[in-house]
């Protein structure tokens, strides 16, 4: 069965440093992989997708990812990390070809300390 | 541009109550329509989905229905409110599956409506 896996429920990171979130997936082919942002209380803000082509994607705010097919990861990251970055991301994927929804990880609450 | 908008915002509910959330897209046609819940924990769990009017498919057996009464909206119903339909309701669309041979979920969400069952 298709999944997302994201391994760490909660992460704190200091300002300024640098930041990696998780994400595994488990799919027989290439999927389309996605990370979203929340703020507490918001809907879901898409931060950056892959579809094909270049492994290393960028997306809006400082945010980039990183497909590696060998380890079934679209990892996220952020050279330095601000306040505002404090928030919930999700991972997610789909297989494509169908209007079905989108599987989501459970994500990762990023907390940011001073 | 394309906008989505959720209604209410927050519901507080008694347990048996009905329940109709709205979900409306503007700026664009024919879009594919999700429903989603956000339990604390727990991800986002997708409930229904539409690809067109009058045409609704169901991921999970639930107190919930959903209909699609016009192109741009999506309506979440229950005839009677559970404890466990506490959570945080997303609505979400995407294009249509005539965008391309590659066609793709990249989904845009809405702000979500807080719905808390006591």
């Amino acid at each position: 069965a298709q999944s997302v896996t994201q391994p760490d429920i909660h992460i704190t990171v200091s300002e300024g440093a640098s930041l990696e979130l998780r994400c595994n997936y488990s799919y027989g082919a290439t999927p389309y992989l996605f990370w979203y942002v929340q703020s507490p209380g918001q809907g879901l803000q898409l931060l950056l997708k892959y579809f094909s082509g270049d492994t290393l994607v960028q997306g809006i705010k400082g945010f980039e990812a990183e497909f590696k097919r060998s380890q079934s990861s679209f990892n996220l990251r952020k050279p330095s990390v601000h306040w505002s970055d404090a928030a919930e991301y999700f991972c997610a994927f789909d297989s494509g070809g169908g209007a079905d929804g989108l599987t989501f990880g459970k994500g990762t609450h990023l907390i940011i300390q001073p | 541009s394309q906008t989505i908008h959720q209604w209410p915002a927050t519901l507080v509910q008694p347990v048996g109550s009905p329940l109709s959330l709205e979900c409306t897209v503007e700026g664009t046609s024919n879009p594919n329509l999700y429903w989603y819940r956000q339990a604390a924990g727990r991800g986002l769990q997708l409930l229904f989905y539409s690809v067109g009017i009058g045409q609704i498919s169901s991921e999970v057996p639930q107190n919930l229905s959903a209909s699609r009464p016009q192109d741009r909206q999506f309506i979440l119903s229950s005839k009677k409110l559970l404890l466990s339909d506490s959570g945080f309701y997303l609505c979400a669309w995407s294009p249509s599956g005539l965008a391309g041979l590659n066609s793709y979920n990249e989904q845009f969400f809405g702000p979500g409506t807080r719905l808390t069952v006591l």
